[in-house]
């Protein structure tokens, strides 16, 4: 069945970078949009960033703009985020989704937790 | 891009009808029937219940239903069960620029 497995998260110190990478499986990841999702602790969904199947159109949040880096390797049926200058306020449950390109997310993966403290 | 407005919490008793509103712009619910709501259990990932305002995935039950005035969105949900206590938020496609955004969420207590 159609599954999307997170890993990468941790603790990191302000400033510090992670890469977070979101495996794919059951479906025909190359034909999907994907975007990362993330909800900070006692707070609500927020949208991260989005790419085209073919990577060739990126989309990202205000908040983490200049800071983050999404990519996709088709061939390994995979996804990234690669978090750079990470702040306290990136602290947050980060979840990659397929996305249909017109605002909706299904299915999720189960998330991974990212923690910026020092 | 402000979040969308959702009510924190509504509440409900068992068959009963709720229904959560969503408030946005004119620059994304307003503009675009592209309206989502994801019910989300503690520790566990969202799951989507609507999209595009009104349709339904497979596999959702038909008690969930989507509809939209203006710059408003709504989700009912009828014959309430236990099972349907949760967190709900919906979110709005909002143009290339933006992309999406999500409302804050309305915890969903069965009473």
């Amino acid at each position: 069945q159609v599954q999307l497995v997170e890993s990468g998260g941790g603790l990191v110190k302000p400033g510090g970078s992670l890469r977070l990478s979101c495996a794919a499986s059951g479906f025909s990841f190359s034909d999907y949009y994907m975007s990362w999702i993330r909800q900070a602790p006692g707070k609500g969904l927020e949208w991260v960033s989005y790419i085209s199947s073919s990577g060739s159109t990126i989309y990202y949040a205000d908040s983490v703009k200049g800071r983050f880096t999404i990519s996709r390797d088709n061939a390994k049926n995979s996804l990234y985020l690669q978090m750079n200058s990470l702040r306290v306020d990136d602290t947050a449950v980060y979840y990659c989704a397929t996305d249909a390109g017109a605002g909706w997310f299904d299915p999720w993966g189960q998330g991974t937790l990212v923690t910026v403290s020092s | 891009q402000s979040a969308l407005t959702q009510p924190a919490s509504v509440s409900g008793s068992p068959g009963q009808s709720i229904t959560i509103s969503c408030t946005g712009t004119s620059s994304d619910v307003g503009s675009y029937n592209l309206v989502s709501w994801y019910r989300k259990y503690p520790g566990e990932a969202p799951k989507l219940m609507i999209y595009e305002g009104s349709k339904r995935p497979s596999g959702v039950s038909n008690r969930f239903s989507g509809s939209k005035s203006g710059n408003t969105a709504s989700l009912t949900i009828s014959g309430l069960q236990a099972e349907d206590e949760a967190e709900y938020y919906c979110c709005a496609y909002a143009g290339s620029s933006t992309y999406v955004v999500f409302g804050g969420g309305t915890k969903l207590t069965v009473l």
